[in-house]
């Protein structure tokens, strides 16, 4: 296991409400990536934080959003959400946000939207 | 675009049998490659990955991986397979240039039998 953990396991919302999703990066990490898991389907990116700075981001319209804490834990915002939103929720930490870095993906929140 | 792929959504092979799992990848320059495992409801496991150097990568549990330039293709494979290997796999690629966009391919399910 890594020591990447992420809050709430699991999550019940309906359409156009809000949502926050929580994770805590390992120890000694300070760049945090989040990833939406649609069902059998590969990870998308949504985007990337380094030091408190949103450093790269993927296809996702701007209602996703994100921070991250001096201490680089990080949080992903969705507002207004759709049906679609419907996922699995990945974080992963890296010691640095170069490219070579290995990620280290916390066990997910799946994220179900009514 | 850039992309991943991984030809087969399945693989099945017999308890120690050598195993690949394929992946190629269209992506421009000299990216990074990795690979992923994720068991039932668990977050994405680190096995290995080429950053440069010699084209077999070792990997965690016997695992290893063949990056072929030429073919851009970077195939997983394991020389006795167990069933405990059975899990889903990943293929994933960060480009060398233009932010910190990990792609990933929509996965394989390696099924092994005892």
């Amino acid at each position: 296991e890594t020591g990447v953990t992420q809050s709430p396991t699991h999550l019940i919302k309906t359409r156009g409400q809000q949502v926050t999703l929580r994770c805590s990066s390992q120890s000694g990490h300070n760049t945090v990536s989040w990833y939406q898991q649609a069902l059998g389907q590969g990870p998308q990116f949504i985007f990337q934080y380094y030091r408190e700075e949103e450093n790269g981001r993927g296809n996702f319209p701007p209602r996703f959003s994100g921070l991250q804490f001096p201490n680089y834990s990080s949080e992903l915002n969705v507002n207004a959400l759709e049906l679609d939103d419907s996922a699995l929720y990945l974080c992963a930490s890296s010691l640095a946000a170069s490219g070579g870095e290995t990620q280290y993906f916390g066990p997910g929140t799946r994220l179900l939207v009514l | 675009a850039q992309s991943v792929a991984q030809p087969e959504d399945q693989v099945n092979v017999a308890e120690g049998n050598p195993l690949t799992v394929k992946c190629t990848y269209s992506v421009s320059g000299n990216p990074y490659l990795f690979w992923y495992v994720q068991y039932p409801n668990r977050g994405l496991q680190f096995l290995l990955k080429y950053i440069t150097g010699d084209n077999l990568v070792k990997g965690s549990y016997g695992f290893e991986a063949e990056f072929n330039k030429s073919q851009t293709s970077f195939h997983l494979k394991k020389p006795s397979a167990l069933v405990s290997d059975s899990a889903l796999y990943f293929c994933a690629v960060r480009p060398d240039t233009g932010g910190f966009k990990t792609i990933f391919g929509a996965g394989t399910r390696l099924f092994v039998k005892a």
